[in-house]
């Protein structure tokens, strides 16, 4: 397994402003995910990360809402922008595991806009 | 698109067997795989389904019918912590750099009783 550390895990946020979560990983990924969960819902995939390459993100997502950086193999970070009350969700960060089909994740931003 | 339903809600005894479905409307996947998530949790890998026919993992067993667009997740033996949320999720392949990219179907709330 991995360990997969995020900050915050959690913060309440005033409309208009921007938020930055981080995402740790205990060795080294090629890849790194990020998905959001709004409440009582399912996950979403927002964008697939690589290191040194910009992110490939999903239908419905765009780099300049949700700019995400991965400088190096351990580390991303994806930044919420100008968010709404429609941005509070959990964004989750993950990576894949050994096995098919599996993925590691994070325990979760829970962000609240106001 | 791609869309993988499942029950919005299960409800079982504890001891009892109870088996969560899931319907998709997608292809092009490389497997199936289940995730459960405990409130306030993250998501943890259960199973992956490559092939059709059924995986026994313990107390759970998930089962994938590509001909009928179907798969499903068995639960024997119900525990109270069995109590959740769990996912269906289908695999696509990442052309560059290998890995997971998974799109997760509505979800199930498992609730056991005693």
């Amino acid at each position: 397994s991995a360990v997969i550390s995020q900050k915050p895990s959690r913060d309440i946020c005033q409309r208009g402003t921007s938020l930055t979560i981080q995402c740790q990983v205990d060795s080294q990924v090629t890849m790194m995910f990020w998905y959001r969960q709004q409440p009582g819902q399912s996950l979403t995939l927002i964008a697939t990360a690589n290191q040194g390459s910009e992110a490939t993100y999903e239908s419905g997502f765009v780099i300049d809402k949700f700019p995400i950086s991965r400088p190096n193999l351990t580390f991303s970070t994806l930044t919420v922008s100008n968010m709404s009350p429609e941005d509070s969700s959990i964004y989750l960060c993950s990576i894949s595991g050994r096995a098919d089909g599996e993925l590691f994740f994070g325990e979760g931003s829970r962000l609240t806009v106001l | 698109g791609q869309s993988l339903e499942q029950p919005s809600e299960v409800t079982a005894v504890e001891g009892a067997i109870v088996q969560i479905n899931c319907t998709y409307q997608t292809s092009g996947f490389y497997g199936l795989s289940w995730y459960q998530q405990h409130d306030g949790g993250a998501p943890t890998f259960l199973s992956y389904n490559a092939l059709d026919g059924l995986e026994e993992t313990g107390r759970f067993s998930s089962f994938l019918s590509r001909s009928d667009s179907y798969g499903y997740l068995l639960l024997q033996e119900l525990q109270m912590k069995d109590s959740a949320s769990y996912f269906c999720a289908v695999r696509f392949p990442i052309l560059t750099g290998g890995g997971n990219k998974l799109t997760f179907g509505t979800g199930t709330q498992l609730k056991v009783e005693l």
